[in-house]
């Protein structure tokens, strides 16, 4: 069964560093998103990427966040300069047409 | 008003019992709806589409009122194993080819023994 991948699964950085969430979505999707929850809060959305560029992002998707589809398959999540609040799972998510998204399994930021 | 919106719960349930979560979204103009179960720490994955002639899985049976904009989820003979988030997720109507994707904000199921 096809599945969306991400890597790593947990990533500890230090306060102000740069991390890079990479996500593989399921290859004939369309749609791609980034979500993240906060331990124990509820999905956030973060952004959606469509034909080459971002849809839609949220309020949360400040300049310290960028998303890119480098080579048409893996689609990554970038934050520049991490801050402790950003500590959450982060979900990637890919959808083909009218169906369901589909979810990786997350990667566990923790910045100290 | 929230764009999808659904009781957080937690509702606490013995074994056996009937549960109902409801959920209700505010664009009239959503495509298609969706029910996630999420396990702690785990990513959402996918319960049961839900059409507006209502379907059943199981023990599970989803039903969707387009013209009250209202989607439910009934589980019966609840099991311990059904422990769990329930999010009720809405795609949108398509947007120069773009969909959203929208969840609710999760409806958290605790069956007691």
């Amino acid at each position: 069964e096809p599945e969306v991948t991400q890597t790593p699964s947990h990533q500890v950085t230090q306060m102000g560093q740069e991390v890079i969430l990479r996500c593989v979505p399921i290859s004939n999707h369309l749609y791609f998103y980034w979500y993240r929850q906060i331990l124990g809060q509820k999905v956030e959305f973060l952004v959606s990427f469509y034909n080459n560029e971002i849809s839609e992002k949220s309020e949360i998707f400040d300049d310290q966040f960028s998303v890119e589809r480098p080579d048409g398959s893996n689609f990554t999540l970038k934050i520049r300069s991490t801050k402790l609040e950003d500590s959450a799972m982060y979900f990637c998510a890919s959808k083909g047409g009218q169906s369901e998204a589909f979810f990786g399994q997350g990667t566990r930021l923790t910045v100290v | 008003r929230k764009e999808v919106e659904q009781d957080p719960g937690p509702f606490n349930v013995p074994e056996g019992a009937t549960v109902a979560f409801n959920c209700t979204y505010s664009n009239s103009a959503s495509q298609s709806f969706f029910w996630y179960r999420q396990d702690c720490r785990k990513e959402p994955k996918l319960l049961m589409s839900v059409y507006s002639s209502g379907n059943e899985d199981g023990r599970f049976t989803a039903q969707l009122n387009r013209a009250s904009q209202y989607i439910s989820l009934l589980i019966r003979d609840s099991k311990l194993s059904d422990s769990a988030t329930y999010l009720c997720v809405v795609n949108g109507a398509p947007r120069g080819g773009y969909q959203k994707v929208t969840f609710g904000t999760g409806t958290k199921l605790q069956v007691i023994p």
